[in-house]
């Protein structure tokens, strides 16, 4: 199975713009979610999207959205963007594994610069 | 609300073992999950642990204690491509997704 995609690999944008960033999940999975990584604050959860519908949402402000399509690939957005905005966007894509346990598969990173 | 603690550093050096502790507050808990990730790159899915005891995946094994609320990662035999940072989550029933902690650096020195 092809892993879980995400484009574009690097942007570099200005603040006040706005971004768009695309996540195809693992064939099959159906839920995916969203992460923001920087040096300093971890891993941070911006939202889950399962079957079509946002499951769940992290403490973010409403600048960030996201949606899914039929096919389960995803899309965040952040809209007026700040220099703090700057980050590692991660998307996981979630199936419960032979394990029995949460198993998220992430995608490479949208490298977001923002100057 | 839910909270990962991890030691932000670990030193080892080739072929020792080393563990990488992670104590957890969360209610409905499910499960304790690590993940590795080498620089520039993607977080990978090592290991879960939902019952207590010792799962072992090669090198690599993972502890859970749940009536302590804390787990750990052992690495064996350690190799330099171990270098990277590890991460524990903890997937809340009650939230319906996972908390991550900040993650533990190790080095793994010749």
């Amino acid at each position: 199975k092809a892993g879980v995609t995400q484009t574009p690999r690097y942007l570099i944008k200005t603040r006040g713009q706005q971004v768009t960033l695309s996540c195809s999940p693992i064939s099959g999975h159906r839920s995916v979610s969203w992460y923001q990584q920087t040096p300093g604050q971890g891993l941070q959860f911006l939202f889950e999207y399962f079957s079509e519908t946002q499951r769940n949402k992290g403490n973010f402000p409403g600048r960030f959205s996201g949606r899914q399509f039929s096919n389960s690939r995803s899309e965040m957005n952040v809209s007026t963007l700040e220099l703090g905005d700057s980050a590692l966007y991660l998307c996981a894509s979630s199936s419960w594994g032979s394990t029995g346990g949460y198993e998220q598969y992430f995608g490479p990173g949208t490298r977001l610069t923002v100057t | 609300g839910q909270s990962l603690e991890q030691p932000s550093e670990v030193t080892a050096v080739e072929g020792a073992i080393v563990q990488i502790n992670c104590t957890y507050q969360t209610s409905g808990f499910y499960g304790l999950s690590w993940y590795q990730q080498h620089d520039g790159g993607a977080p990978t899915f090592l290991s879960y642990n939902a019952l207590d005891g010792l799962e072992e995946t090669g090198r690599f094994s993972s502890f859970l204690s749940r009536s302590d609320s804390y787990g750990y990662l052992l690495l064996q035999e350690l190799q330099m491509k171990d270098s990277a940072s590890y991460f524990c989550a903890v997937y809340n029933t009650n939230a319906g997704k996972s908390t991550f902690g900040d993650g533990t650096t190790l080095t793994v020195k010749p």
